[in-house]
């Protein structure tokens, strides 16, 4: 079984340029979420998609983020303008149904982005 | 504030040591799950635990869920090279997503 995909793997650019990120998540899976993980923390939703409906973007800074799950499979995030303090990994990971007691999520291998 | 908070955040051993690290919390949570993150990879899930009380094995790792569901332990017996990594805890309240604690770094030294 195809895990998660994402690219790019790794990505530098300047402050208030813009980037986009890819996920693929698992063939089936009907739930999406993108999760920013700065050094020395944990992972932090940033917003979670059930088929390609918003479920939770509470902590999502609109101001500069979207996120979007067209046909309810591929997702992107986008981030415009970067900031300095954007540098993060972004992981993007797949469940099978939100709903799910046990809910098992599987994490892509993230994209590294650095702001300079 | 961190709603999970996780300790040793390092811990350096040599192979063949134990070690327990700890995720703590003030909330209930309705289940809790540790991962390991490997360099340049996602978290790996390893276990799920929803019982107060509850404990998992899995190889040389034990898991252990609190009696009031706020806090959990893992066990590692004879540590190897192979276990370094970050570890994870995240706890779900019920309806809601999964929140991460910030980690537990581990190196286990050959």
């Amino acid at each position: 079984e195809a895990g998660v995909a994402q690219s790019p793997r790794y990505k530098i650019i300047e402050k208030r340029q813009s980037v986009a990120f890819w996920c693929n998540p698992i063939s089936g899976h009907a739930t999406l979420y993108w999760y920013q993980q700065i050094l020395g923390q944990g992972p932090k939703l940033l917003i979670q998609f059930q088929n390609n409906g918003v479920v939770d973007d509470s902590q999502l800074p609109k101001d500069r983020f979207s996120a979007e799950r067209l046909k309810g499979v591929d997702s992107t995030l986008k981030i415009q303008p970067a900031k300095l303090e954007d540098s993060a990994v972004y992981l993007c990971a797949s469940s099978l149904e939100f709903g799910d007691f046990l809910m098992k999520q599987y994490f892509g291998p993230g994209t590294r982005l650095t702001v300079t | 504030t961190q709603l999970l908070e996780q300790s040793p955040q390092f811990l350096s051993i040599q192979e063949g040591e134990n070690l327990t690290v700890y995720c703590n919390s003030s909330s209930v949570f309705s289940s809790l799950q540790w991962y390991r993150q490997e360099p340049g990879e996602g978290p790996v899930l390893l276990v799920t635990v929803v019982t107060g009380g509850e404990v998992k094995k899995l190889k040389r790792l034990t898991f252990q869920f609190g009696d009031a569901r706020k806090d959990s332990s893992l066990h590692i017996t004879a540590a190897q090279p192979g276990d370094t990594g970050l570890y994870l805890c995240a706890g779900r309240k019920y309806g809601q997503n999964f929140v991460f604690g910030p980690g537990t770094r581990l190196s286990v030294l050959p």
